[in-house]
């Protein structure tokens, strides 16, 4: 397996118009992660799906984000509008449970650099 | 979810074994503990898992007292490409992450 594709790597976008983020988890995978990371605020949570299934999105910093998952194979975090506070590195990870019924290891994309101007 | 604590930053020399403590108060019994590693511009990578006792993998050891408060993950005979973000973390499904210690590595 490829590991956990993320694109694009880099993505430079003006005040007010919509980005899409993407990611291939590793197949087999059960849970999704998005996170977001700046110097600020370091290395945050955003949400995350199990089974395809948004589990907890408490981290999402507001409507104009959002986050889905259609299917096993792809997932997308969208913002719109953005701003330029929306800057950061947005990873995506993804884990399998099995039957521990716990994340063992999360494997991380290469992220996202996503500059806002 | 159990907050954790862990220094800010570290330094050693190459060739000394590196030991990061992460405070763990409030872990509920069926959390385990993780660390991952973080290079610059580079996604966390999953270093080593425990939940009592003692693991040990060919990257790094993890010490785990009785009561399970603390960890401590130990890497003998680092050297420059050690140089990185480590993070503590506990839990079962959420994986979060603190703000981790920056350990430097001298020559």
């Amino acid at each position: 397996d490829a590991g956990v594709i993320q694109s694009p790597r880099h993505e430079v976008t003006e005040m007010g118009q919509e980005v899409t983020l993407r990611c291939k988890p590793i197949s087999g995978h059960d849970y999704l992660f998005w996170y977001r990371q700046t110097m600020m605020r370091g290395l945050e949570l955003l949400i995350y799906f199990n089974n395809n299934v948004p589990i907890d999105d408490s981290g999402m910093p507001e409507d104009r984000f959002s986050a889905k998952m259609p299917n096993a194979s792809f997932s997308t975090l969208k913002i719109q509008p953005s701003e330029p506070r929306d800057s950061a590195v947005y990873f995506c990870a993804s884990s399998w449970t099995g039957s521990t019924l716990r994340n063992t290891e999360a494997f991380f994309g290469q992220g996202t650099r996503l500059t806002v101007v | 979810l159990a907050k954790t604590t862990q220094p800010i930053s570290m330094d050693s020399y190459e060739g000394q074994e590196v030991n990061i403590t992460c405070s763990h108060n409030n872990i509920a019994t069926n959390d385990y503990i993780t660390w991952y590693q973080q290079f610059p511009s580079q996604g966390p990578r999953f270093i080593i898992q425990g939940y009592k006792t003692k693991v040990t993998n060919e990257v790094a050891s993890l010490f785990i007292p009785a009561d399970r408060k603390s960890s401590t993950l130990s890497l003998p005979r680092v050297s420059l490409s050690d140089t990185a973000v480590y993070y503590c973390l506990v839990g079962a499904s959420k994986i979060i992450f603190g703000s981790g210690t920056r350990l430097s590595i001298r020559p």
